[in-house]
């Protein structure tokens, strides 16, 4: 059954800490995008990777870094730096035959303790 | 202004009833309009895409107006299992890097 998981649902952050969200597809799509939803607000990109060991900046990448070791994962990890983290993110795939259609993961809740 | 405009609403209507969203954008170079569906803390899910001489799946209708830039959905029929945040998302061109633009949603509450 082929699909897009994010781990973990649920993420607390304490001060001064990096935090990981994990991402995997199993569709073997080459494209994964991070976005982050705000309550109120639309979602915004934080990065892409159109390729295996290429990403790019999105609109909102300040706070954040990604990696893209592998075709199947792109874990977004939340730095210290990112001064109000608490969102619901989201990983997202395109089709392939499509790119303008997304596939989403089920997300993630970051929080701060 | 925003790139794209959603009325938040809540919308609540009774059961059966028909109910419209409207969304704006404001890039005229727009190419693609999308409307999503989201349930309350669950990923986006694509609804339907939009074509420029309107489209229908089922109870749902989509419209494009590109000289007044904006997109409509329309339900007929509500039913208890419409209720959920609907998104507008708009394609900017290539010029813009093909970039996804999603509106900050409306949430529709149907009630029996």
């Amino acid at each position: 059954d082929g699909g897009i998981t994010q781990s973990p649902k649920y993420l607390f952050r304490k001060e001064g800490q990096n935090v990981t969200l994990s991402c995997e597809q199993n569709l073997n799509h080459d494209a994964m995008y991070w976005y982050r939803q705000d309550p109120g607000q639309g979602l915004r990109l934080i990065y892409y990777s159109q390729i295996v060991n290429d990403f790019q900046k999105g609109d909102i990448a300040e706070g954040y870094s990604v990696s893209r070791e592998k075709k199947e994962s792109f874990p977004l990890t939340v730095t210290s730096a990112q001064k109000n983290p608490t969102a619901f993110y989201l990983c997202a795939t395109p089709d392939r035959d499509n790119y303008e259609k997304l596939f989403f993961g089920s997300g993630t809740q970051l929080s701060v303790l | 202004r925003k790139e794209v405009e959603q009325d938040p609403g809540p919308f609540n209507v009774p059961e059966g009833a028909t109910v419209a969203f409207n969304c704006t954008y404001s890039n005229s170079a727009s190419q693609s309009f999308f409307w999503y569906r989201q349930d309350c803390r669950k990923e986006p899910k694509l609804l339907m895409s939009v074509y420029s001489s309107g489209n229908e799946d089922g109870r749902f209708t989509a419209q494009l107006n590109r000289a007044s830039q904006y997109i409509s959905l329309l339900i007929r029929d509500s039913k208890l299992s419409d209720s959920a945040t609907y998104l507008c998302v708009v394609k900017a061109g290539a010029e813009y890097g093909n970039k996804l633009v999603f509106g900050a949603g409306t949430i529709l509450r149907v009630k029996s």
